[in-house]
């Protein structure tokens, strides 16, 4: 059975903070990884990662992808209010099917 | 263009009712999902299509069927609802090449329903 398993659960930091959030996967025929943003309503893609050790950037965010320990970062610098949201991860390891972590719930006070 | 587009957006049923969630896409994509998501946890697979008049189980298909007659839409059905039905569920979609090691695109959602079943 596919399992993806994200770190830490929950995580509260101030504003400039920097955060790194874990998603670790068991799957086999591994095509995918990504990495969701989900503030009140539907998850908004963030990354795709395919290849191990080239990082993805966008903005303040970045991720990489480690296929031989089987895991995926998230970074956020500088961390402001308008990151408080759950992070998902998501590992397709069969066309059309992805499972997904349990997220980690980021809260960034002022 | 609208997206994913779900209907309702909330709705409260009553133990043994049945009822159709809507999902439609008009982006053309050939992959479409049915997900559940409970307080505090991950989404769930319920059911995927990879195109039209082909659907399959997911994680936790039990209790739900869906159909898809087209390429935009993809309803939800839940025949007998019972309390642990209650959840939101969201509907996606993506394009994918259908090669064996290409990977399918990134999913795009729709706002969700949520429901209860009391």
């Amino acid at each position: 059975e596919d399992k993806v398993v994200q770190s830490p659960l929950s995580l509260v930091v101030h504003e400039g903070d920097t955060v790194t959030l874990n998603c670790s996967y068991e799957v086999t025929n591994f095509r995918s990884l990504l990495w969701y943003k989900q503030e009140k309503k539907a998850p908004t893609f963030l990354f795709m990662l395919t290849s191990s050790g080239i990082e993805k950037k966008s903005g303040r965010l970045s991720s990489i992808l480690d296929k031989k320990e089987l895991f995926s970062i998230l970074n956020i610098t500088a961390t402001q209010t308008g990151d408080s949201a759950i992070y998902l991860c998501a590992v397709e390891a069969q066309a059309g099917k992805s499972t997904f972590g349990d997220g980690t719930t980021l809260t960034v006070k002022p | 263009n609208a997206g994913v587009t779900q209907t309702p957006k909330f709705r409260i049923l009553k133990i043994g009712q049945s009822m159709t969630l809507q999902c439609t896409q008009d982006m053309n994509h050939n992959y479409m999902y049915w997900y559940r998501q409970d307080p505090g946890m991950g989404l769930k697979l319920i059911y995927y299509s990879v195109g039209a008049g082909i659907t399959d189980k997911g994680e936790v298909p039990n209790g739900y069927n869906v159909s898809r007659s087209t390429t935009e839409d993809f309803p939800l059905r839940l025949e007998l609802a019972a309390p642990s039905q209650t959840s939101v569920y969201f509907c996606a979609s993506s394009y994918s090449m259908g090669r064996p090691i290409v990977p399918t695109d990134t999913q795009y959602f729709g706002p969700g329903t949520r429901l209860t079943v009391l």
